[in-house]
C-alpha cells in the first residue's frame, strides 16, 4: 500500500515564530487532506488541498502532486496551534481507502 | 449544524462482551469511515462505505464489523472485544461529489474511548 510519511516527527517553537511540516507519499494519490488534532483529541480539518496552494489566516499549504509531497506552512505560531498534524491521502482506484501519515507533533510555548 | 456525532465518547468493557459504537452525520455524505487512533501508528482505517449497503475492509479490519443500512448511520460492531481493540476510534464522512467526481473532504466525529479489559 501506499506509505506516508510526516516530518519533522516533534517540533518546538517559540511562540511567534514559523515553521514548515512535511508530508512524502510514495504514490500518485487521488486527494490530500491536513488536519489538526487539539490536546482533547479533535481532530479539525485544515485544508483539502490535491495540487496547488490555498491560504487560510496564519496557515497555508502547498501539493505539488508531480513530485508526491505537501507542505504546510504556520506563521507567528501561537500556543493554540500545538497538538499533532497529520494529512491523510486518498489511495489511488477512486475506492476512497485513506491512509493516514504518523503526524507532526508541535508544542509552541510562551 | 453540519457535524458527525458518535456514542458513546468513552466505553469501558470487558473481553468478550459485544458492543457497538453510533455514528451518525447530519450532511447527507455518501462516504463515512471508521479509523482507529494508537500511540506510535497514527490513524488507521478499519472499515468505509461508499453508501447505503455497501461497505468495504480498510487496512485493520479483523475483530470488526460494521453496517449501513440507512444513509446517515454507520454503527462500528464489536462481536467480541479484546484488549488489543482498546482504541481511540473515530468516524468520518465526506461527500463523494466535487469539481472532479471523485473529490472529497472528511468531516470527523469526537471520537470514542474504549478500553477492554
Amino acid at each position: 500500500g501506499i506509505q506516508v510519511e510526516q516530518s519533522p516527527p516533534d517540533l518546538i517553537l517559540q511562540e511567534g515564530a514559523n515553521s514548515t511540516l512535511r508530508c512524502n507519499f510514495s504514490d500518485s494519490v487521488n486527494n490530500l487532506q491536513w488536519f489538526h488534532q487539539n490536546p482533547w483529541g479533535q481532530l479539525i480539518n485544515l485544508f483539502y488541498i490535491p495540487s496547488g496552494t490555498k491560504q487560510n489566516g496564519r496557515l497555508s499549504a502547498t501539493t505539488v502532486a508531480t513530485e508526491r509531497y505537501s507542505l504546510l506552512y504556520i506563521s507567528s505560531s501561537q500556543t493554540t496551534d500545538s497538538g499533532v498534524y497529520f494529512c491523510a491521502v486518498e489511495q489511488p482506484g477512486g475506492y476512497q481507502k485513506v491512509t493516514f501519515g504518523t503526524g507532526t507533533k508541535l508544542q509552541v510555548i510562551p | 449544524e453540519a457535524q458527525v456525532t458518535q456514542n458513546p465518547r468513552y466505553l469501558i468493557t470487558v473481553t468478550g462482551k459485544k458492543l457497538t459504537v453510533t455514528c451518525s452525520q447530519n450532511m447527507n455524505h455518501e462516504y463515512m469511515s471508521w479509523y482507529r487512533q494508537d500511540p506510535g501508528l497514527g490513524l488507521r482505517q478499519i472499515y468505509y462505505s461508499m453508501n447505503v449497503e455497501v461497505t468495504d475492509k480498510g487496512d485493520v479490519p479483523e475483530g470488526y464489523k460494521v453496517s449501513r443500512k440507512e444513509k446517515r448511520n454507520f454503527p462500528l460492531i464489536l462481536e467480541s472485544p479484546s484488549p488489543n481493540q482498546t482504541s481511540l476510534y473515530f468516524c468520518a464522512s465526506s461527500s463523494l461529489t466535487g469539481t472532479s467526481g471523485n473529490s472529497y473532504e472528511q468531516y470527523f466525529g469526537p471520537g470514542t474511548r474504549l478500553t477492554v479489559t
